[in-house]
């Protein structure tokens, strides 16, 4: 089956603690993406990955670092979560070409930095 | 820079028909996209409609694009509870392949 799957699905961590947030596609796709959802503001990008080994900033980049080192994968790292942290995430990816770009969304990870 | 609003809230009755808009900035889009979140669960692609259209239909779905006011509305036909979700506008960016620019959502509750 075709998807993307991000983990944890829930985490709950404290001020300073760095953790990683995975996601992983099977789709062979190029481009992936991550994103925060904040109540009234939508989806920001955060980082996104043209292909491996070629990330560039999104949107919100501060705070954050990402690696692409297999084209499946695109974890997203916080080095020193803070409280402004506390969001829902969501991993994407779609092929960079052949529009249109249908951007295939993993389940979200839901972030509370306490 | 690229920009796309929508209200953040709409409340039909169920039987009712929808509409949800949106406004975009970035004349050059290829095409523009609606995104459907249902609760707890991540983005799924809705429909979507190339920038030389006027207007998609697809069953209960009509979206409708007028280019000159850079606008862009989804109408929901018959809305149902299961309808009931967050929807999304997107704009694809010129020559930045797989790159789209989200508006805020808007938040569709239907009531029985």
């Amino acid at each position: 089956e075709a998807q993307v799957t991000q983990n944890p699905r829930y985490l709950i961590t404290v001020t300073g603690k760095k953790l990683t947030v995975t996601c992983s596609q099977n789709m062979n796709h190029e481009y992936m993406s991550w994103y925060r959802q904040d109540p009234g503001l939508g989806l920001r990008q955060i980082y996104y990955s043209m292909n491996v080994e070629v990330t560039d900033k999104g949107d919100v980049p501060e705070g954050y670092k990402v690696s692409r080192k297999e084209k499946r994968n695109f974890p997203l790292i916080l080095e020193s979560p803070s409280p402004n942290q506390t969001s829902l995430y969501f991993c994407a990816s779609s092929p960079d070409r052949g529009e249109p770009y249908e951007q295939y969304f993993g389940p979200g990870t839901r972030l509370t930095v306490t | 820079g690229e920009d796309v609003e929508q209200s953040l809230f709409l409340s039909v009755r169920e039987g009712d028909s929808s509409v949800i808009n949106c406004t975009y900035t970035d004349s050059s889009s290829t095409y523009l996209y609606w995104y459907k979140q249902e609760p707890g669960a991540g983005l799924q692609l809705l429909t979507y409609i190339f920038s030389n259209m006027d207007m998609k239909q697809d069953q209960r779905l009509t979206v409708l694009l007028n280019k000159k006011d850079k606008h862009l509305s989804l109408r929901i036909a018959d809305t149902q509870t299961g309808d009931s979700a967050i929807y999304f506008c997107a704009e694809d960016l010129y020559n930045q392949g797989g790159k789209l620019i989200f508006g805020q959502g808007t938040e569709l509750s239907v009531k029985p």
